[in-house]
Parts: C-alpha cells; sequence; structure tokens
C-alpha cells in the first residue's frame, strides 16, 4: 500500500525563520509528487508538482525539492500570510490518476 | 474564469436521510473526485470518474455514490446518512489523461453534520 508521510505535524516559527517540512513516500515508480496549500475552511490550493529526482521548483518563499524517497518543501524567511496546512500527495503507476494525501503540516508563522 | 463549485456549503441532516452534495467543474475536466478530510486521517478518496458515465471506488466508497452523466457535474449522494459521515467533503477536478497534467483542482468543500 502506498504510504505518505509528513512531518513535523505542526511547525511554530517566527516571521524570518527559515525552516523546511518533510514529505516521505514509500511508492515505486513516482509519477508524480504534488504539494499543496489550504488555509482553514478552505479547499487545498495546488502549489507544485514534481516528477523526478533530483527537481526543484519555486514560488515566492517556496522551493519544493525531491529525491527518490522524499520531499522537502523549504520556506525562507516567512511571514505570518504563510501561514496554513501544507499537503503532499503522490501519484504511483498503478493509481492512474488518483492521488494519496499524507495528513498535512500544520505550519504558523509569528509576527 | 473557470472554476469548480460546491452547494451547499453547509448542511445540518439527520441520520437515515438521503442527502445530496453537487460539484459543478467549468474547466472541461475529464477527472473529477470527491474526498472527505477527518482531523486525523487527511483526505481520504471516495469516488472518482474519468470521464461521462465513468465511476470508480475509492478508499472510503461505502455508504456513497456518485452518477456523472455530463462533463461539468459530478453529484456525491449519501443513500442513508449517518453520524460517521459528519466530514469535509471536497470536490476535485484534473484534465490528465496520462502520466502528468493531473494536478487536481479542489472545489471550497462542503461541511456537512448528520445529527
Amino acid at each position: 500500500e502506498d504510504q505518505v508521510t509528513q512531518s513535523p505535524e505542526a511547525l511554530r516559527l517566527q516571521e524570518g525563520e527559515s525552516s523546511s517540512l518533510n514529505c516521505s513516500y514509500t511508492v515505486s515508480g513516482l509519477r508524480g509528487l504534488f504539494w499543496y496549500r489550504q488555509d482553514p475552511g478552505k479547499g487545498p490550493e495546488f502549489l507544485f508538482t514534481l516528477y523526478s529526482a533530483g527537481e526543484e521548483k519555486e514560488k515566492e518563499r517556496l522551493k519544493a525539492t525531491l529525491t527518490k524517497k522524499e520531499s522537502f518543501l523549504h520556506i525562507t524567511a516567512p511571514k505570518p500570510e504563510d501561514s496554513a496546512t501544507y499537503l503532499c500527495a503522490v501519484q504511483a503507476p498503478g493509481s492512474a490518476r488518483q492521488l494519496t494525501f499524507g495528513s498535512g503540516t500544520q505550519l504558523t508563522v509569528l509576527p | 474564469d473557470a472554476e469548480i463549485t460546491q452547494s451547499p456549503r453547509h448542511k445540518i441532516t439527520e441520520t437515515g436521510r438521503q442527502v445530496t452534495l453537487a460539484c459543478h467543474q467549468t474547466w472541461n475536466h475529464n477527472n473529477m473526485f470527491w474526498y472527505r478530510q477527518d482531523l486525523g486521517h487527511g483526505l481520504r478518496l471516495i469516488h472518482y470518474s474519468y470521464g461521462v458515465h465513468d465511476t470508480n471506488k475509492g478508499e472510503v466508497s461505502d455508504g456513497y455514490s456518485v452518477s456523472r452523466s455530463n462533463t461539468e457535474d459530478l453529484p456525491l449522494t449519501l443513500e442513508s446518512a449517518a453520524s460517521s459521515q459528519t466530514s469535509v467533503y471536497f470536490c476535485a477536478s484534473s484534465p490528465g489523461t496520462s502520466g502528468r497534467f493531473n494536478e487536481q483542482f479542489f472545489g471550497p468543500g462542503t461541511r456537512l453534520t448528520v445529527l
């Protein structure tokens, strides 16, 4: 069974304090790894897709990286508006167009 | 702008009643999905569809059904609502037909309470 584990479950940072969120997976033959941001009371918002080990993508203060067993979401000099739950999801070869989601990391950035 | 909408946004119902949650997307995406989100479980797939008249069961499909009569809509029906089905429900769609372009785009969610 495909497993997606995110850590930590919750993270509190001071504004400007850079850190990383982890998403580890046990899928063989990964077809894609997806990062989403979810604000309270809203649906997940798509951030990035990564397809192969070594790939990196950036958007503002966020950078996502991918290895063969995990992905990191690096947050550089975060601001309070970056506070949200960050979800990762994987697409495995046998699951066609379905995604398997992790439980998320709840990020709080304090001013 | 193209979008995905869900209705109602909030619903309170009683045990045993039939409930239908609507999902409508204007992106002309082939693929549509229903998830439920509960504390400690993340997003779990209920049903999904890869096109008109196609439906498939997901991880937690018991007690739910869907039908796809056009590209835009995938209504989710709870045949006889149970308290265990109290949750937040999200609809999503994606354009892909193969390995890439499978980013899913989510609606705003429906909060369902079964009393």
